[in-house]
């Protein structure tokens, strides 16, 4: 079946240090989706990117979409400490756009020391 | 928006027990969707609604599972005779036929 994978699982950074997480899937995706979970919070929605080499920024997130749409990542540049929390890729469950559901990653638990 | 409501948002329950957990979508949401979340993993997609039916279940649903939104609004999720495997956070998000999901606070079992 479909596997989204994440590396790293934990990532430990001084605070203003940049952090990078990578997913790949071992399908070809339609699309990717990020989601940020706070601790003891619930997932929330974060980009969605559908074109492949597609590459947007909100702020200091900068995601990626690879060439061959089955990879991914997310980079935060001069992280704070409100960017603590778990950091989820996921892809459509069956072969379409995600209306279906979701396959998540395990996530990228990012911690941040001051 | 009023966001996706769940209740309760814990729940402490005895193995052997039955639970039931609530979900309200986003009124103008017609999908709705249960994943399970333990702990330091991701959310695993469970089963969905398009309006009232329900489309698809995972195999991770065993027969002790039975979820239903009736009238295409709320939907229940009710474990039978709980196990400590199934202490997790149930998720619940709901969409309007787009793939963005928006997801509600979870409610927590714990199975002692």
């Amino acid at each position: 079946g479909q596997q989204v994978m994440q590396i790293p699982q934990y990532q430990h950074v001084q605070e203003g240090e940049d952090f990078t997480t990578y997913c790949n899937s071992s399908t070809t995706l339609s699309n990717i989706q990020w989601y940020k979970q706070r601790p003891g919070g619930h997932p929330v929605f974060l980009i969605q990117l559908v074109k492949s080499g597609e590459v947007k920024k909100q702020k200091r997130l900068t995601f990626q979409f690879g060439e061959a749409k089955k990879n991914s990542s997310l980079h935060i540049t001069a992280t704070q400490t409100t960017d603590v929390g778990t950091y989820f890729c996921a892809g459509p469950r069956i072969g379409g756009g995600g209306a279906d559901g979701l396959t998540f990653g395990k996530g990228t638990h990012l911690i941040i020391q001051p | 928006d009023t966001g996706v409501s769940q209740n309760p948002r814990h729940k402490i329950t005895k193995r052997g027990q039955n639970v039931t957990f609530r979900c309200d979508p986003i009124s103008e949401h017609n999908r709705l969707y249960w994943y399970r979340q333990t702990l330091g993993q991701g959310p695993e997609f469970l089963t969905y609604f398009q309006n009232e039916a329900q489309l698809e279940k995972s195999r991770l649903l065993s027969d002790r599972f039975s979820a239903e939104r009736p009238k295409g609004s709320f939907s229940t999720l009710e474990i039978q005779r709980t196990e400590q495997g199934d202490s997790a956070m149930y998720l619940c998000a709901s969409s309007r036929d787009t793939w963005r999901a928006f997801f509600g606070q979870g409610t927590r079992l714990t199975v002692v």
